[in-house]
């Protein structure tokens, strides 16, 4: 079955860190792949999205996120976190047919100022 | 554009009765709407998948009697949570997909329904 996986459920960062979010999927086929965020009390936003072509993608904000083919991976990454990024982050991914979004547990992320 | 709009924001409602959510899409139309369920500092769980004129599809463990989809027309899908019990109380978000738009495979999340069943 196909499914995501994120390895960081809590991260704690001070302000000015750099910060990457692992993401890995398991499907060998194309996929879509999708990174969220949830700031508190607000609803699901689109950081940054990977259909096809170049594998950095540049998304809002600052993020940015590599696709690894070869390694089923989307990690999601900001050089420079400030206090406002302070969120839930989530991976999902998007496979083949299926129209279903495939969810990460999701990475909460705390940025101290 | 690509908004999607969620009706109402919360409520709160008697154990028993019937609580209606409204996810409209408002700038776009949405053959395929999507409806989840969130656990407080927890993934989204995906209910069901509500395609426009015909049955809902749903998950496995989803009751499709407790939780009536209905997506009647191009821009807008329901979902009626029936004798709703405490344990039902979540937050529900829907999720739209543009019919028409090249990046098909995106979902535009509505703001969700805090519901809370006394």
């Amino acid at each position: 079955a196909q499914s995501v996986s994120q390895h960081n459920h809590h991260v704690i960062l001070s302000e000015a860190a750099s910060l990457e979010l692992g993401c890995n999927y398991s499907y060998g086929g194309t996929v879509n792949l999708f990174w969220y965020v949830q700031y508190p009390g607000q609803h699901l936003q689109l950081l940054l999205k990977y259909f096809s072509g170049d594998p950095l993608v540049k998304g809002i904000k600052g993020f940015e996120a590599e696709f690894i083919k070869s390694k089923f991976s989307f990690n999601l990454r900001k050089p420079s976190v400030q206090w406002s990024d302070t969120a839930e982050y989530f991976c999902a991914v998007n496979a083949g047919n299926n129209r279903k979004l495939i969810w990460g547990l999701g990475t909460s992320l705390a940025v101290n100022p | 554009g690509a908004v999607v709009s969620q009706h109402p924001s919360w409520v709160i409602c008697k154990s028993g009765t019937s609580v209606k959510i409204e996810c409209r899409s408002l700038d776009f139309q949405a053959t395929t709407m999507f409806w989840y369920r969130q656990f407080p500092k927890q993934s989204l769980m995906l209910m069901a998948t509500s395609n426009e004129g015909s049955k809902a599809t749903y998950e496995q463990g989803v009751e499709k009697d407790k939780f009536l989809i209905n997506h009647a027309s191009l821009t807008l899908s329901t979902l009626t949570v029936t004798s709703a019990h405490p344990e039902d109380s979540s937050f529900y978000i829907c999720s739209a997909r543009d019919s028409r738009a090249s990046s098909y495979n995106e979902q535009f999340f509505g703001p969700g329904t805090r519901l809370t069943v006394l």
